[in-house]
C-alpha cells in the first residue's frame, strides 16, 4: 500500500466551485509539501507545512497539517481554469527534507 | 532567478547509447536531486548531493551514474538502458540549513523526456 494516500484521484469541478483535496500519511510526518504539476512537466512548490495545526493560503489556495490525523488538506477557493493540473503532496520521512516521498496525485480539470 | 534548467527537453537513446542529461541551478542550492516519474505515477527519488557529494542513492542500477561536478550543475550519465527505464526525469534543488540540513521546499526543473527503444 502507499505511504501517503491522496483523495480523491481526480476532480472535476466549474470554474468558481471551490474543492478539497486530502493527503493522508501511513507514517509519522516531518513535514508536508504540496505541488502543482502539469502533465509532462516540472512540479511547481505551492506550500510547505511543519507544524501541527499550521495553515498556510497563498492567493486562493489554503493547506493546513493536522499532526495527529497525519493528514493534510488542499482547499482551493473559487476554482479557475489555471488551478487545472495534478496536485502532490509530498512528505518528509528523515527530518531533513532530503528524502521526500510523493503521494498518489490527484488530478483536477475546471470546466468553464 | 529562480530557475532549474534541464536539457535536453526530449531524448530516444538505443539500448547500447551512452547518453547525459544535465541540470543546471543558479540559486546558490547546495543540494540537488534526481528523480524518475512514470507515466501517472509520482516523482520517485532516485539520487541526492549535499555539497557535490552524493549522500543518498536509493538503490538506482549502475547504469545510472549520477556526477555533480560543481554546486550549479548535476549530470545523470546513463548506458545500457532498457525501455522500462524510460520515464521524465526530474532535476531538483534545495538550500541546506547551515547544520547540513535540508529544511527548505525543493525546486523542480521541467524534466527531461528520455525513451529508451
Amino acid at each position: 500500500s502507499q505511504e501517503l494516500e491522496q483523495s480523491p484521484q481526480s476532480l472535476i469541478v466549474q470554474e468558481g466551485k471551490n474543492l478539497t483535496i486530502n493527503c493522508t500519511s501511513s507514517k509519522t510526518l516531518y513535514g508536508l509539501y504540496w505541488y502543482k504539476q502539469k502533465y509532462g512537466e516540472g512540479l511547481i512548490f505551492l506550500m510547505m507545512l511543519q507544524k501541527g495545526g499550521e495553515e498556510k493560503s497563498h492567493e486562493k489556495i489554503t493547506a493546513k497539517l493536522d499532526e495527529k490525523k497525519q493528514q493534510s488538506s488542499l482547499h482551493i477557493t473559487a476554482s479557475q481554469p489555471s488551478h487545472a493540473g495534478i496536485y502532490l503532496c509530498g512528505a518528509d520521512r528523515s527530518g531533513t527534507a532530503s528524502k521526500l516521498t510523493f503521494g498518489t496525485g490527484t488530478r483536477l480539470q475546471v470546466t468553464l | 532567478d529562480t530557475e532549474v534548467t534541464q536539457t535536453p527537453k526530449h531524448l530516444v537513446m538505443g539500448m547500447t547509447n551512452k547518453k547525459s542529461l544535465k541540470c543546471e541551478q543558479h540559486m546558490g542550492h547546495r543540494a540537488m536531486y534526481w528523480y524518475k516519474q512514470k507515466a501517472k505515477k509520482p516523482p520517485e527519488l532516485m539520487f541526492v548531493y549535499s555539497y557535490e557529494k552524493l549522500s543518498i542513492n536509493e538503490s538506482v542500477p549502475s547504469r545510472f551514474s549520477p556526477e555533480c561536478p560543481n554546486s550549479s550543475l548535476l549530470n545523470l550519465h546513463l548506458h545500457a538502458l532498457q525501455p522500462e527505464d524510460s520515464a521524465l526525469y526530474l532535476c531538483a534543488s534545495s538550500p541546506l540549513s547551515s547544520g547540513g540540513r535540508a529544511v527548505y521546499e525543493q525546486y523542480f526543473g521541467p524534466g527531461t523526456r528520455l525513451t529508451v527503444t
